[in-house]
């Protein structure tokens, strides 16, 4: 089974910190992809990544950034964490038409 | 512009019932649809899938019908279990563009 690992389940972070969301998959799937998840929004893509130093922008990529050293990580960069920010993040890495998402980390922007 | 919606933000349904969730899309190009179940402070995970090119399909008490006339899919859920109480989403893939459409989830909850 692909695993998808988030580095953390929780975080609370103050307005205006550098944020950064780690995520790790073992499966050396090419495309990995961040969402976010908002009640009522459903889950929306703010990047994805189909190789190593690739990156696209999703549908919500103001106030974000990624980086994708290594073929297995995809980071996800907050550079001015503000309250609007607070979300549930998802990382997914994807083979063909399936993902698998990770655990998702929990962020609150104070 | 939302290209997949799911008009019920929650169901509640009796245990041993069956569950119905019903997803519409506008994009006649989406060439699979998806859905996941989500449990609070959990990572969406897959449940079943159907091609574009296909009308039915069916993993043991899950079922997706598609519609494309309609532009109408379903996830039929016979008998329902506490258990599958959860956050259900549907999903469209486009191969074309790489990306993963969501709705944005119905709250299903199977009282005992």
């Amino acid at each position: 089974d692909v695993k998808v690992t988030q580095s953390s389940r929780y975080l609370v972070k103050r307005t205006g910190e550098k944020v950064f969301l780690e995520c790790v998959q073992d499966m050396d799937h090419e495309n990995m992809f961040w969402y976010r998840q908002d009640p009522g929004l459903g889950l929306r893509l703010i990047y994805f990544s189909y190789d190593v130093k690739m990156k696209e922008k999703g549908d919500i990529p103001e106030g974000y950034s990624v980086s994708r050293e290594k073929k297995e990580r995809f980071s996800l960069i907050l550079e001015s964490a503000s309250t609007n920010q607070t979300s549930m993040y998802l990382c997914a890495s994807r083979l063909n038409y399936g993902y698998t998402f990770g655990s998702g980390t929990r962020l609150t922007v104070v | 512009d939302q290209q997949v919606k799911q008009n019920s933000p929650s169901l509640s349904v009796q245990e041993g019932r069956i569950s119905i969730l019903n997803c519409d899309y506008t994009n006649s190009m989406f060439d699979y649809f998806l859905w996941y179940k989500k449990y609070p402070a959990e990572g969406p995970t897959f449940l079943i899938s159907i091609s574009s090119i296909k009308d039915k399909n069916e993993d043991g008490r899950f079922t997706v019908f598609l519609n494309k006339s309609a532009k109408h899919l379903s996830l039929h859920i016979v008998p329902s279990q506490p258990g599958d109480s959860a956050v259900y989403f549907c999903a469209a893939y486009m191969e074309y563009g790489n990306k993963l459409v969501f709705g944005a989830g119905t709250i299903l909850r199977v009282k005992s």
